[in-house]
């Protein structure tokens, strides 16, 4: 069926490094792929995202990236900050207008100081 | 412009009651679905509305349902609580302005601790 594996499940890194994060999906139909941040007592904030069309998008410190024949996207955060801390999940969804997205099981990132 | 905003933020419920949860959307947007959030499982979709018909339904028992009002506004309602049933309940919308508006707002939830 349709699944998302997200790896690693926690992420521990000093303040200033890099962090990434890797999703795969199991549905090559797949065109939306959004990641989201959730912060303690909170719901997920969505964060950046990319449409199938695309190999890459950047925002600040934040990138994602997909590959579309290995059906892997991947989440980097540069320049981490104290503030980045959190976990953080991925998603794939099929289409437009359909509300199913399947999720990966998240990270938790924590960035120490 | 307000997001997402659930209510209650937390519910202590016994096994068997049944609760209703509340979920109004961010002004504009028609889409209103519904995920179940724990440690084990992650999010878990439940169901999602449009226009006050549900367009979609997630893998969960008949004990969970919900429904859209005319103002987008939606309710959840779990029926014979079960103590599995305790999770982080999260309500997302979705503007749908067009067939490419995919981006998904969530609010902060309703953390549900079945007894």
């Amino acid at each position: 069926g349709e699944n998302v594996e997200q790896h690693p499940s926690t992420l521990s890194v000093q303040e200033g490094d890099s962090a990434v994060i890797k999703c795969t999906y199991s549905d090559s139909a797949s065109n939306y792929f959004p990641w989201y941040k959730q912060e303690l007592g909170k719901g997920p904030q969505l964060i950046i995202d990319i449409r199938s069309n695309v190999g890459e998008k950047k925002d600040q410190r934040i990138a994602v990236t997909l590959n579309k024949t290995a059906k892997h996207f991947s989440l980097h955060i540069t320049e981490t900050q104290p503030e980045d801390s959190a976990v953080y999940f991925c998603a794939a969804s099929k289409m437009a207008g359909t509300y199913k997205y399947i999720f990966g099981t998240g990270t938790r990132l924590k960035v120490l100081a | 412009k307000a997001g997402v905003t659930q209510t209650p933020r937390y519910l202590i419920k016994t096994r068997g009651q049944q609760v209703t949860l509340s979920c109004s959307p961010i002004s504009g947007h028609r889409s209103v679905s519904w995920y179940q959030q724990t440690p084990g499982q992650g999010l878990q979709f439940l169901f999602e509305y449009f226009s006050e018909t549900q367009r979609n339904k997630g893998n969960f028992p008949g004990r969970f349902s919900g429904r859209q009002f005319s103002n987008s506004r939606s309710e959840m309602n779990v029926s014979t609580l079960e103590l599995g049933d305790s999770a982080l309940y999260l309500c997302a919308s979705k503007r749908e302005a067009s067939n490419i508006d995919e981006k998904l707002f969530f609010g902060s939830g309703t953390q549900l601790s079945v007894l």
